[in-house]
């Protein structure tokens, strides 16, 4: 099945940093979307973005579908950013999502 | 988006009894149902796929007579976990889908704890 790569598994930075979190994913997809998960667990949809460019406040996202990757932008950091990122994906022909490990976001005050 | 509404949020049983779990989409009506769960620091795991008044399809290693899923109308899912032992404590969460290729939005999930 299709493999997602999300790099780095953890990233902590200062507040005010800007962070890049990248997505790599085996196979072609219909879509791919970006969540945050907040420490009860809810899942937060951040972007849904099979191609292109999106962006909403401080957040950006990038997925370059014919290279099979997407990367998430998140710039002036604040302590309410730190969670786990997932990046997850649609394949073709499935209607399953498949999730990455995640990026583990620490942001210090 | 789309409106989720997953219950109960925590739950503690005891081991050997069952659990159910409730998912509803409340603003719109789902034509299938998906189930993950999710261990500590880990990932969300794919458990089963549900179609509205069909069987679920259950993924590799997950016993379909322990993780009933029931999906009897188009805004509701339930799964019951039987006989629960305490390596089923985990974060159980839904995702009611609209149409294939849509987004993808999710329950706010259930921490089941069994001692």
């Amino acid at each position: 099945g299709i493999q997602v790569e999300q790099s780095p598994p953890d990233l902590i930075l200062q507040e005010g940093a800007n962070s890049t979190l990248r997505c790599n994913f085996s196979d072609s997809v219909n879509n791919l979307q970006w969540f945050h998960q907040n420490p009860w667990g809810q899942l937060i949809n951040l972007f849904y973005i099979p191609s292109g460019t999106k962006q909403n406040g401080r957040l950006s996202a990038t997925t370059v579908a014919t290279e099979r990757y997407s990367l998430l932008y998140i710039s002036s950091s604040q302590t309410t950013d730190s969670g786990v990122y997932f990046c997850a994906v649609n394949p073709f022909r499935d209607d399953k999502i498949i999730f990455g490990k995640g990026t583990r976001l620490h942001i210090l005050p | 988006g789309a409106v989720v509404s997953q219950h109960p949020s925590r739950v503690i049983c005891k081991s050997g009894t069952s659990v159910k779990i409730e998912c509803r989409s409340l603003d719109f009506q789902a034509t299938t149902m998906f189930w993950y769960r999710q261990f500590p620091k880990q990932s969300l795991m794919l458990m089963a796929t549900s179609n509205e008044g069909s069987k679920a399809t259950y993924e590799q290693g997950v016993e379909k007579d322990k993780f009933l899923i029931n999906h009897a109308s188009l805004t509701l899912s339930t799964l019951t976990v039987t006989s629960a032992h305490p390596e089923d404590s985990s974060f159980y969460i839904c995702s009611p889908r609209k149409a294939m290729n849509t987004e993808a939005f999710f329950g706010q999930g259930t921490r089941l704890t069994v001692v």
